[in-house]
């Protein structure tokens, strides 16, 4: 069963601290992985997303997410956090095959960046 | 900015009465979905359509029916409204990409008493 885990509710970290918000995935064929960000009662806004080549993926925001094919995780990260990235970041996987396009999405990481 | 526009962005209704909410894209995107969002849940997939009078049920279409008349549109009802069906609904649409990224609306906060 294809199945997305953000083993983290909630990530506090110290604004100028480096973060990492994890994510692990399950897929039967060839993963497309994604990182959305939701800031209170907006909508997701799409951060970045790996479909092949380069493991290092940069998106919006100054993140990045490194795919690990053996682990299958595609943990984001940003070497510098800001208050303002105080948000719920939600990742996402689809199955390259999939014609559908069907996202399948995991719970959510609440990430507190305190001043 | 995806040119998604939801409506109405609030509503609260009693349980028993039907409730439509509307997704209107002006891209003309082929595939538009509707989630909805609950603590812990994450986002589940409701319904999606992948054309004009083309639908797909997701993992919770259960109490909910979906309308695509023109591309623009996207309708999600709910025929008779209950208390579980209180959630944050959100409406997606594909990016033209083969990569598949969605493009979500600002949410229609949705409480049934």
């Amino acid at each position: 069963a294809q199945s997305v885990a953000q083993p983290e509710d909630q990530v506090n970290v110290a604004e100028g601290n480096p973060l990492t918000v994890k994510c692990t995935y399950s897929v039967s064929g060839n993963p497309y992985l994604f990182w959305y960000v939701q800031y209170p009662n907006r909508g997701l806004q799409f951060l970045l997303k790996y479909i092949t080549g380069d493991n290092l993926v940069k998106g919006s925001y100054g993140f990045e997410a490194e795919f690990n094919k053996s682990q299958t995780s595609f943990h984001l990260k940003k070497p510098s956090a800001l208050v303002s990235d105080s948000a719920l970041y939600f990742c996402a996987v689809r199955d390259g095959g999939d014609s559908n396009y069907q996202l399948i999405w995991g719970a959510g990481t609440k990430l507190i960046i305190k001043p | 900015d995806a040119g998604i526009t939801q409506s109405p962005r609030h509503k609260v209704t009693e349980t028993g009465t039907p409730v439509t909410l509307r997704c209107h894209q002006t891209e003309n995107h082929r595939y538009m979905y509707w989630y909805r969002q609950d603590p812990g849940h994450g986002l589940r997939l409701i319904h999606y359509s992948y054309g004009v009078k083309d639908t797909d049920k997701g993992e919770v279409s259960d109490g909910y029916s979906v309308s695509r008349s023109k591309t623009e549109d996207f309708l999600l009802t709910l025929e008779s409204a209950t208390s579980s069906q209180t959630s944050v609904y959100f409406c997606a649409i594909k990016s033209g990409l083969n990569t598949g990224e969605l493009f979500f609306g600002e949410g229609s906060r949705l409480t049934v008493l």
